[in-house]
């Protein structure tokens, strides 16, 4: 079964300060597509970043970057100068191929919380 | 551009009666639309995958009588939930993809149910 894994269910920083939220994954599959999702308290999911599993390299959006390791089946996110917005849930998600139909793996989530 | 809308954003039913909730690809043509549930703090859970025009696939342990899905167009899925009772008061969250970027879901902004 292919999962993802989330093991921190809560996290605090305080503004200005990095934080790093951890995921891993299990697919027997050799490209996929890997993704942070934020929902804050609007509930709204909104994208943060996504991975295609065969680019080495790591996808970066502005204060936002990944470290992904292939091998490990590790796909961290780390947020640089963290701001009060970026208090919310993050998801890590992971789909196994670019097919019709195919549902996006949500891990359990991380409640970040930004402090001042 | 990739906008998908729900209405309503928030409805209120006694305990028996039905509530239909719209989802809407507004500037693009959905080809998969997906329906999820999420309990508060908690990660999204797939309900059905629904294909314009063919019956929706829905995932194991979800009542498919109770939770009717229709795909009428490829703008328009609506989740029916059937005598509703209050454990069914959750938050409804339906996403979208496009013909040939099928990894990437858009995300409408969610609709809270609330069954007296």
């Amino acid at each position: 079964a292919q999962t993802v894994t989330q093991s921190q269910p809560e996290m605090s920083v305080q503004e200005a300060e990095t934080v790093t939220l951890s995921c891993t994954y299990d697919t027997s599959e050799n490209n996929y597509y890997l993704f942070w999702y934020k929902q804050p308290p609007s509930r709204q999911m909104i994208l943060v970043i996504r991975q295609e599993a065969y680019k080495q390299q790591n996808a970066t959006e502005n204060r936002f970057s990944v470290n992904f390791q292939k091998a490990a089946k590790s796909f961290s996110l780390k947020i640089s100068d963290s701001q009060l917005g970026d208090t919310a849930m993050y998801f890590c998600a992971f789909t196994p191929t670019n097919q019709a139909g195919t549902a996006l793996i949500f891990g359990k989530g991380t409640t970040l919380s930004v402090s001042s | 551009g990739a906008v998908v809308s729900q209405h309503p954003s928030w409805v209120i039913c006694k305990s028996g009666t039905s509530v239909k909730i719209e989802c809407r690809s507004l500037d693009f043509q959905a080809t998969t639309m997906f329906w999820y549930r999420q309990f508060p703090k908690q990660s999204l859970m797939l309900m059905a995958t629904s294909n314009e025009g063919s019956k929706a696939t829905y995932e194991q342990g979800v009542e498919k009588d109770k939770f009717l899905i229709n795909h009428a167009s490829l703008t328009l899925s609506t989740l029916t939930v059937t005598s509703a009772h209050p454990e069914d008061s959750s938050f409804y969250i339906c996403s979208a993809s496009k013909a040939g970027i099928f990894y990437e879901q858009y995300f409408g902004p969610g609709t809270r149910l609330t069954v007296t």
